[in-house]
Parts: C-alpha cells; sequence; structure tokens
C-alpha cells in the first residue's frame, strides 16, 4: 500500500513563527503536492513539484515556501506564521506524467495563535 | 480560471437508498475524474474515477458516469450504508498539466440508519 506521513497530525504555533510542514512518501511518486483544506472552500493547491529540487506555485502559494531535497520528502514552510493560515494541511503523492491518482497523507491541523 | 462545481453541498438519505453528486467541469481538455471520501479525522482516499474515453465505471455499490459533451460527470452510491457518510469530493485534471487536479467544495453525505 502506498504511504503518505506526515509529522504531526495538530500542530499549535504563535504568530511570526516559522513552521514546518513535512511529508513523506514511500512509493518512488514523482510528483508531491501540498493543499489547504478549508471548511465551504474544498481543497487548494499552494505548491507542488514534478521532481527533486523542483517546484510550481499552485493557487495560494502566498505566505508559504516549499522544499524539495529528496524524491520521498516534500516540505511546506511557513516563513512567519499568520492567523488566517490556521487550517487543515493536506499533502498528497502521485506518479508521473500518466499516473494521475493522488494518494494523500492524514493531514495535519495547524492553529496560529 | 478553470474551476470545478459540485453539487449539493449537503445530502440527507436514508439507509437503502440512493444517492447522486453532480460536477460540472470547466477545461475541456480534462480527461481525468476522480472521486474522494474524506472520513473525519482522514485525508481523502480515492474510491473511484473515470477517464475521458470510458462513459460510465462501476465498482460494487459505487458508480460514475461522464458526460464529455456537457461536462459533467456523477457519483451514484446504491443501497447506502451508514459507514457512507462523509465528505465526498469530485476533481479534474487542468488540461496540460502533469496530473495536477482541480477539486470540487465537497459534499457532506449523512446517510441516517
Amino acid at each position: 500500500d502506498v504511504k503518505v506521513t506526515q509529522s504531526s497530525r495538530y500542530l499549535v504555533k504563535r504568530t511570526g513563527e516559522k513552521v514546518f510542514l513535512e511529508c513523506v512518501q514511500d512509493m518512488d511518486h514523482e510528483n508531491m503536492f501540498w493543499y489547504r483544506q478549508d471548511p465551504g472552500l474544498g481543497l487548494r493547491l499552494i505548491y507542488f513539484s514534478y521532481d527533486v529540487k523542483m517546484k510550481e506555485k499552485g493557487d495560494i502559494p502566498e505566505g508559504y515556501s516549499v522544499s524539495r531535497e529528496k524524491k520521498e520528502r516534500f516540505s511546506l514552510i511557513l516563513e512567519s506564521a499568520s492567523t488566517n493560515q490556521t487550517s487543515m494541511y493536506l499533502c498528497a503523492s502521485s506518479w508521473g506524467t500518466s499516473g494521475y491518482e493522488q494518494y494523500f497523507g492524514p493531514g495535519t491541523r495547524l492553529t496560529v495563535t | 480560471g478553470e474551476n470545478v462545481e459540485q453539487h449539493p453541498s449537503t445530502l440527507s438519505v436514508q439507509e437503502g437508498d440512493s444517492a447522486v453528486i453532480k460536477c460540472t467541469y470547466s477545461d475541456s481538455a480534462s480527461n481525468y475524474f476522480p472521486w474522494y471520501k474524506q472520513e473525519l479525522g482522514k485525508g481523502p482516499q480515492l474510491i473511484i474515477d473515470i477517464r475521458s474515453n470510458v462513459g460510465e465505471k462501476k465498482d460494487q455499490r459505487i458508480a460514475v458516469t461522464l458526460n464529455k459533451t456537457a461536462k459533467h460527470f456523477s457519483l451514484h452510491i446504491t443501497e447506502t450504508q451508514p459507514e457512507d457518510s462523509a465528505v465526498y469530493f469530485c476533481a479534474a485534471t487542468i488540461g496540460g498539466s502533469q496530473g495536477n487536479l482541480i477539486f470540487g467544495k465537497g459534499t457532506k453525505l449523512s446517510v441516517k440508519p
């Protein structure tokens, strides 16, 4: 079974802190994604990566950055957390150009106070 | 930009009844349409998908239909059970991308015993 793990299920941070969310997949997938999930808004793409050291902006990249130093790991970074970044963060991965199915991790619920 | 509209946002049915969720998409280049189920506290999980060269696909109590001309696709769940209660998301690929998905806003399905 494909497994996507996220470093924390719940996280509470203060405004202005630097926050790291880690995601690891064990199926050698080329593609990795970070989404944000908010009630009534569905899943919105923050950043994605097709390969190591490669990143592309999604629909809502402002206030976020990413890092992909190894194929299996994709990190989401909040440089200076703000209260409007309180949300559920979901990581996903998929095969290359022909495998569209995305496998999701369990999510990290981040609260910024 | 491209978008996916999903209806209804909430759906309540009696156990044993059928449930239908409908989505429309705007990108004529979309060619892959997955449906995800998200249970409380978990990440979304793929339950069924369909590619643009197929009009219908069935897996036990779940079926998906696709009308490319009208740009809409639907999820059908027959003989619903309480464990079908969850949030369901439809999605469509963004044309020209390497499998990037755009998601509907979700449907909360409640199956009453």
